[in-house]
């Protein structure tokens, strides 16, 4: 069983381009949460989505930021027209029910020119 | 929402000796606490976590304790090892909030041989 995966590992845009991360959970996780860390930070919960469900997306900035995690297919975080405080590490975490472990994907870090 | 702080935020200890780091939470609503591990550069990994209805848990030479009337919970670690130096989340985790764990903002944790 593989474990999360999460790509691209490293991504550069430039202000005013768009940001597509990818997250495969866990085979069998149908629970995936987002979170953003800064260098030296903590990890700050952005959005938590089960299949087609946005159940908690309250850490997330109201503009540009979305989230979706389809039927089919890997949850994607999208951030439209990019600025250099987006630049951080976007770990993504899957579970297969809730009050249980979340196994953290490789993370992807994103560098905003 | 929920709140969790997290102290010290850095923390050195001796080879051998014990650490000890100290987390407070804001929810009483809370039952679920992790404890994820974060070494430079990777992903977090879960250590180990308690439910609410415990009140200590031990594996091997990590422990931890939770006090639901003073809403905080402690992470104690023996004997410690250089590979035990890392970063150190603990989390909370509650219904009202849809299960999404919050994370406290972390303690460095240098182990000097």
């Amino acid at each position: 069983n593989a474990g999360v995966m999460q790509n691209p590992r490293h991504l550069v845009r430039r202000r005013g381009q768009e940001a597509r991360l990818r997250c495969s959970p866990m085979k069998g996780h149908s629970h995936v949460y987002w979170y953003r860390q800064l260098p030296e930070e903590g990890l700050k919960f952005m959005v938590y989505l089960q299949k087609e469900n946005i159940i908690d997306e309250s850490g997330m900035p109201k503009e540009r930021f979305s989230a979706e995690f389809p039927k089919e297919g890997p949850s994607i975080l999208r951030i439209q027209q990019v600025v250099r405080g987006d630049s951080a590490a976007y770990f993504c975490a899957s579970s297969p029910r809730a009050y249980n472990e979340q196994f953290f994907g490789p993370g992807t870090r994103l560098t905003v020119l | 929402g929920e709140n969790v702080e997290q102290h010290p935020s850095t923390l050195s200890v001796q080879e051998g000796d014990s650490a000890v780091i100290k987390c407070t939470y804001s929810d009483s609503a809370s039952n679920y606490f992790p404890w994820y591990k974060q070494e430079l550069g990777k992903r977090p990994q879960l250590i180990i976590d308690i439910r609410s209805n415990v009140g200590e848990k031990k594996d091997q030479r990590i422990a931890v304790t939770l006090n639901k009337t003073a809403k905080h919970f402690s992470l104690h670690i023996t004997e410690t090892q250089p590979e035990d130096s890392a970063v150190y989340f603990c989390a909370a985790s509650s219904e009202t909030s849809y299960d999404k764990v919050i994370f406290g903002p972390g303690t460095s944790l240098s182990v000097i041989p």
